[in-house]
């Protein structure tokens, strides 16, 4: 079965650069939700969107935005890059009518600030 | 806010042995999901759990919904060593849809 795709799987890039990470959710899913993983951590929920409008919103700082395209594809800009931004970054992706709202992962895009 | 406490936070067991983890909280959760990760890869979804009480299985591994709402189990049998990888239970909070996850249980399998 087609699962969620990222892309960059790894991203490397030096303090105050931008980035921009790729979300393709499963077919037919129509909510993408974006998480955090430091080191040794857990996800940490960033921001979400249900048809292109942005759903929900977590502790995602103010350089970070994102959006959904018309195709369902998210993507995570992140702008004036910190050291601390360094981690694994999930995109999951959900049919928001299907019961329990179940959120498949992607494989992640491991971004380094050097 | 809401939180979620696992327990253990990890195991290191032999093959064949049988595994059991929980997640507790001090607010009442309507879903349960547990998800396992492996190193460098994202969280897979494992079994969902959606009633008070419910007990559901995928394979070697069962999963109940506590009946206080408050707290979930997730019980491996026969462990093998590709069971190895973090053990996260989530749920959603707030009433929305963004999940948020306990700190995991690590399970490390000797063969």
């Amino acid at each position: 079965a087609a699962g969620v795709i990222q892309s960059p799987r790894h991203l490397i890039k030096e303090k105050r650069e931008t980035a921009t990470l790729k979300c393709y959710p499963i077919p037919r899913h129509d909510t993408v939700y974006w998480y955090q993983q430091g080191p040794g951590q857990d996800p940490q929920f960033l921001i979400s969107f249900y048809e292109k409008m942005q759903s929900d919103k977590g502790s995602i700082p103010d350089r970070f935005s994102a959006q959904q395209f018309s195709d369902y594809h998210s993507e995570l800009n992140m702008s004036s890059l910190e050291l601390g931004d360094s981690a694994l970054y999930f995109c999951a992706s959900s049919f928001y009518w299907d019961r329990g709202h179940e959120q498949y992962f992607g494989p992640g895009t491991r971004l380094t600030v050097t | 806010g809401q939180q979620l406490n696992q327990s253990p936070q990890s195991m290191f067991i032999q093959e064949g042995e049988d595994v059991s983890m929980n997640c507790t909280s001090s607010s009442i959760f309507n879903t349960w999901l547990w998800y396992k990760q492996e190193p460098g890869e994202g969280p897979v979804l494992l079994i969902a759990l959606y009633k008070a009480g419910e007990l559901t299985s995928n394979g070697r591994l069962t999963a109940q919904f506590g009946i206080t709402r408050k707290d979930s189990f997730l019980n491996i049998s026969a462990s093998i060593p590709s069971d190895v990888g973090i053990y996260f239970c989530a749920g959603p909070m707030d009433s929305s849809y963004k999940l948020i996850f306990g700190s995991g249980t690590r399970l490390l399998v000797r063969p």
